[in-house]
């Protein structure tokens, strides 16, 4: 079947520490996308990528970085430069087009700070 | 902001009612999609509408938009326990860079048995 799978689905970051969320998709999506969800806030957008090799920053992409080496990888690091990285991480991908296409999710990772 | 904005943010119903939620959004859209969330999991795509659409049909959910109004609403009738989750709108802005979506907060539904 085919999906979107993000790992680990808990995930601890102790201080001053750099940490990666993985997420791959087999539904042979160009696009990819990474979003931070906080209790009452929605989703946010922290980066997207249309294509192999290219992304760009979302509306919150300060202390995170990713990148888009192969069409089914975009893993997103959450830097010790994000000082409030405790949420609920998505990922999600879609098929390009003229009109935003539907967006397939993950099941999210939870990072919590020890 | 471009987001959509769900109304109420909570709703409680009875199972066999049917459950209405609204969203609000200031832009000129391409499509506004709704989608649902399960506590603790990913977003599942409902239903897209599309600009020159009023209305759309998927099993027992009924969109409607009026771009007039900016506004669209999920309409979820003869509601089943298992429709407990948050919903969430999600606009595709016109001019807006292709690929992004705007997510509103949600709409907590809640039915009881």
């Amino acid at each position: 079947d085919g999906g979107i799978t993000q790992s680990p689905k808990y995930l601890f970051r102790k201080e001053g520490q750099n940490v990666t969320l993985s997420c791959e998709q087999n539904l042979n999506h160009d696009a990819m996308y990474w979003y931070r969800q906080d209790p009452g806030q929605g989703l946010r957008l922290i980066y997207y990528s249309q294509i192999v090799n290219d992304f760009q920053k979302g509306d919150i992409a300060e202390g995170y970085s990713v990148s888009r080496e192969k069409k089914e990888s975009f893993p997103l690091t959450v830097t010790s430069a994000q000082k409030n990285p405790t949420a609920f991480y998505l990922c999600a991908s879609s098929h390009r087009g003229p009109s935003n296409q539907p967006q397939h999710f993950g099941d999210g990772t939870r990072l919590s700070i020890l | 902001s471009q987001q959509g904005e769900e109304d109420p943010q909570a709703l409680s119903i009875q199972e066999g009612e049917n459950a209405t939620m609204n969203c609000s959004y200031k832009t000129s859209i391409n499509n506004l999609q709704w989608y649902r969330q399960n506590s603790g999991r990913g977003l599942v795509h409902l239903i897209l509408i599309r600009s020159n659409e009023r209305e759309k049909h998927s099993g027992r959910l009924r969109v409607t938009l009026d771009t007039s109004k900016k506004s669209s609403s999920l309409l979820i009738t003869a509601s089943r326990a298992a429709d407990t989750a948050s919903y969430f709108c999600a606009t595709d802005a016109r001019g807006s860079t292709l690929g992004r979506l705007y997510f509103g907060r949600g709409t907590q539904l809640t039915v009881w048995p």
